[in-house]
């Protein structure tokens, strides 16, 4: 599977749109993008994912460059419950291992 | 739907002794279960792969001895430290994919962690 790239941080005040690149210039025609969270002490929590057309879903949007080469998830309003490391990580739909980067620890701010 | 239990929660043994964690699928069917592992301040890291029925699969440097996975029906995994000992205390997180969850095919899903403790 190809790798992700995620700055280890970022902050966003509470009711704004957290905007949260991820880079993964290798990947592959038929990786598609995934994003998952992990609030502290639990297990991660799925969110989105796509191959090449933007997706939208109750819990964010996720916006895919045409070369694929990045993608950005879109917390529409930033909540204090949305603090919790952010996970990009790209494989085969369905298949395949999901392993996890370091990922991008969000703190939401009143 | 697709939601994943682990049990139990937090466990706290004595170095030498053997814990078992299991790892449901509640409602629905999964034929491949993980297991992941994870240290303060640390990203997850992948231990093993299991399918129902079959040996599981284990990540370079995890001791296959040491860490037994059994996945003996659809909706039952359970990983066994064995001999546990202090450096083995971490966060313990299984996860399945589903054959169909209702939400989204062949998608997987976490549950919620187990804490090991070895005194």
């Amino acid at each position: 599977d190809a790798k992700t790239t995620q700055p280890p941080s970022m902050d966003c005040a509470e009711g704004r749109a957290a905007n949260l690149p991820c880079n993964h210039s290798t990947i592959s025609g038929n990786e598609y993008v995934y994003w998952y969270r992990q609030i502290h002490s639990q297990g991660p929590q799925y969110i989105i994912h796509g191959l090449k057309n933007n997706e939208t879903n109750e819990m964010a949007s996720l916006i895919i460059t045409e070369d694929r080469k990045s993608s950005t998830l879109i917390l529409p309003h930033a909540t204090l419950r949305d603090t919790a490391v952010y996970y990009c990580i790209v494989r085969v739909a369905g298949w395949g291992k999901l392993q996890f980067g370091a990922g991008t620890q969000v703190v939401v701010t009143p | 739907g697709a939601v994943v239990s682990q049990h139990p929660s937090r466990v706290i043994c004595k170095s030498g002794t053997s814990v078992k964690i299991e790892c449901r699928s509640l409602d629905f069917q999964a034929t491949t279960m993980f297991w992941y592992r994870q240290f303060p301040k640390q990203s997850l890291m992948l231990m093993a792969t299991s399918n129902e029925g079959s040996k599981a699969t284990y990540e370079q440097g995890v001791e296959k001895d040491k860490f037994l996975i059994n996945h003996a029906s659809l909706t039952l995994s359970t990983l066994t430290v064995t001999s546990a000992h202090p450096e083995d205390s971490s966060f313990y997180i299984c996860s399945a994919r589903a054959s169909w969850s209702g939400h989204s095919y062949n998608e997987q899903f976490f549950g919620p962690g187990t804490r090991l403790t070895v005194l």
